[in-house]
This record gives C-alpha cells, structure tokens and sequence, in this order.
C-alpha cells in the first residue's frame, strides 16, 4: 500500500527565511506533484516532477525529486507572507488509466512578518 | 475558461437523508474523481472514473455512490449509510495517464455539514 508522509506538518516561519518540506513516499511512482491549498479553497497545482534528479522552480518555491530516496523536497527561499498556504504532495499510485493520487497530510506554513 | 463547477458550495444533511453533489467539467478531460478532505488532513480518494458508465471504488468507498453518465459529469451522491458526512469534498479531473503528466484540476469545493 503507497503511504505518503510530509514532513514538518505546521512550520512558522519569518519573512526573508528559508525553509524546506520534506515529502516521502512507500513504493516506487513514476510521477510526484506538489499542491497549494489556501484556507477554504481549492487546490492550485505547483509542480510535476517525474524523473530522478528532476528539479523545478518558480519564483521562491523550488522542487526536487530523489527517486531511489523516494523522497521529494520543497524549499523556500526568502519567504514572504503570501506564501503563507498548505502545501500537499501527492504520488500517483500505480497509474493505468486514471492518476490515482496519494496525497500527504499536508504542511501548514505560516510566514510572519 | 475551461474549469471544473462545484455546487453547491454549502450543503446540510439531516439524519437519514441521501444528498447528491455536482461536479460539472469542461475540460474534455476522460478521468474524474471525488476526494474528501476533513479538518487539518490531506485528500483521500472515495470513487474515480476513467471513462463514461464506468467507475471504481477508491480508498473510503462506503457511504457513497456515483455515477457517470456523461463525459462531463460526475455527480456524488452521501447516502444516510455515511455515518460521518461532514468534510469538504473536491472533485477533480485530468487526462488519462498514458496521455501525458498534466496535473489534476480541482474545484473550489463543497462543504458538507449535519443538521
């Protein structure tokens, strides 16, 4: 059974900081994708990451994927307050037809003035 | 704008009532999905469909049913068997697996809640 886990699950964080989330997963997927939730909304979809060594980056979120580790990260850089959100990974678990997604339990990031 | 509609965004349940929530797309996408989502946790996968008039069971099943009549619907239904309705629910939809590595798009969400 593919079992997801975040790491931390609440970070508070000053502005300008960087932080990583860390994101480990059970059994071999060939794709990771991180999520944003902000309170009460729906999801917005960050970044897809399918091969070893993969790394993306858009303004002060970057993240990577470490196949053999099944581990991914998302480090922040310079942290500022609308990055304030949950971020979810999710793996795809054993994909046919449909992407059947395992999501994490999500990290909470508070980014304080 | 292509997108998925959720509705309603708030919806009560009395004890012993059936209630059905819309999931419309006009992505043209083949795959749709239900999640719930409770308080302070991640999204599990109740059902998911991957082509018209069929679907499967996903991780919490029970208490549920769909159906997917067209390509562009995926209604949800929390029958009175659910004992612990309240949650946010999100439908979502993406392309097939073999069609390439798009994530998928959710709604904005329906939240349940017991009268």
């Amino acid at each position: 059974e593919l079992k997801v886990e975040q790491n931390p699950l609440f970070l508070s964080m000053q502005e300008g900081k960087n932080y990583t989330i860390y994101c480990n997963y059970s059994t071999t997927s060939d794709r990771l994708y991180w999520y944003r939730q902000d309170p009460g909304k729906s999801l917005e979809s960050l970044f897809v990451l399918l091969s070893n060594g993969a790394v993306k980056q858009e303004g002060r979120l970057m993240a990577s994927l470490d196949t053999k580790a099944r581990l991914s990260t998302l480090h922040i850089t310079a942290a500022v307050h609308d990055l304030s959100a949950t971020y979810f990974c999710a793996v795809v678990n054993k994909a046919r037809r449909a992407q059947k997604l395992v999501f994490g339990q999500g990290t909470r990031l508070t980014i304080n003035p | 704008d292509g997108g998925i509609t959720q509705s309603p965004k708030y919806l009560f349940r009395k004890e012993g009532q059936n209630v059905t929530l819309s999931c419309e797309q006009n992505l043209n996408h083949d795959a749709m999905y239900w999640y719930r989502q409770d308080p302070g946790q991640g999204l599990r996968l109740i059902y998911y469909s991957q082509i018209v008039n069929d679907f499967q069971k996903g991780d919490i099943a029970e208490g549920y049913s769909v159906s997917r009549e067209k390509k562009e619907s995926f209604p949800l239904t929390v029958t009175s068997a659910q004992k612990n309705p309240t949650a946010f629910y999100l439908c979502a939809s993406s392309i097939l697996a073999g069609q390439g590595t798009q994530p998928q798009h959710f709604g904005d969400g329906t939240r349940l809640s017991i009268l």
